[in-house]
């Protein structure tokens, strides 16, 4: 089974507004990370948060980090067309060796 | 200058074939990996190399085998092909190990369609 799952799994707003995606892991990690991806192009890193941080701001991004509840969430703000696209959470845990975690995706339509 | 980069960017074959995608990175990096994205759009990684070490090897088939010449590059040769096979590979390359908290620059995919 995945580490990091993405809840939704799909999200259409309208251009301007706040998109607010969440992402729940199982086991320790020490670090998790965000990536958007494009249709048909690879996955481009957005923000790393660390597990001894609660919060991150990136431009228009915001990432929270709650260790107790095992979960973060990747905020975007007045959300343009262009934001139109997946996001990935990855985790690299003690558990899972040396290797980054993806889960499955949040499919974001913002649209004009 | 594209910093990961991996061709073909299609791969169209039939079932039973071999084939090979190539993935270079100029970037200075010493980890390089293989994902694989499905139809749900999961990713699950394939390999990893380090410094043309082999360092993570997942479960998959021994029909894949990765190989690196040196750290700029890691190919992925796949014997036998099945329908099965039908994903989205990606390469993806990091300074050093992901337990660092280093970051993932992936290519843009080779998108492999078995018939």
């Amino acid at each position: 089974s995945q580490q990091g799952e993405e809840d939704p799994q799909a999200l259409s707003i309208q251009e301007g507004e706040n998109a607010t995606m969440n992402c729940s892991y199982k086991t320790s990690i020490n670090n998790l990370q965000w990536y958007r991806q494009n249709s048909g192009r690879g996955l481009v890193h957005l923000i790393l948060i660390r597990s001894n941080e609660r919060e991150k701001h990136s431009g228009r991004l915001r990432v929270t980090l709650d260790t107790s509840k095992k979960s973060s969430s990747l905020l975007i703000t007045a959300s343009r067309a262009a934001d139109t696209a997946s996001y990935f959470c990855a985790t690299d845990a003690k558990a899972a060796g040396n290797k980054l975690t993806f889960g499955g995706g949040t499919r974001v339509l913002v649209k004009p | 200058d594209t910093a990961v980069s991996q061709t073909p960017k299609y791969l169209v074959t039939q079932m039973g074939n071999d084939k090979s995608i190539k993935c270079e990175q100029n970037l200075g990096h010493d980890t390089m990996y293989w994902y694989k994205q499905d139809s749900k759009k999961f990713l699950k990684i394939m390999f990893s190399y380090n410094n043309k070490e082999l360092i993570i090897n997942e479960t998959v088939p021994n029909r894949f085998s990765p190989k690196s010449p040196d750290k700029a590059h890691l190919n992925l040769h796949i014997n036998s092909l099945e329908l099965g096979d039908s994903a989205v590979y990606f390469c993806a390359s990091s300074e050093g190990l992901t337990l660092r908290g280093e970051k993932l620059f992936f290519g843009s995919g080779t998108q492999l369609s078995v018939l």
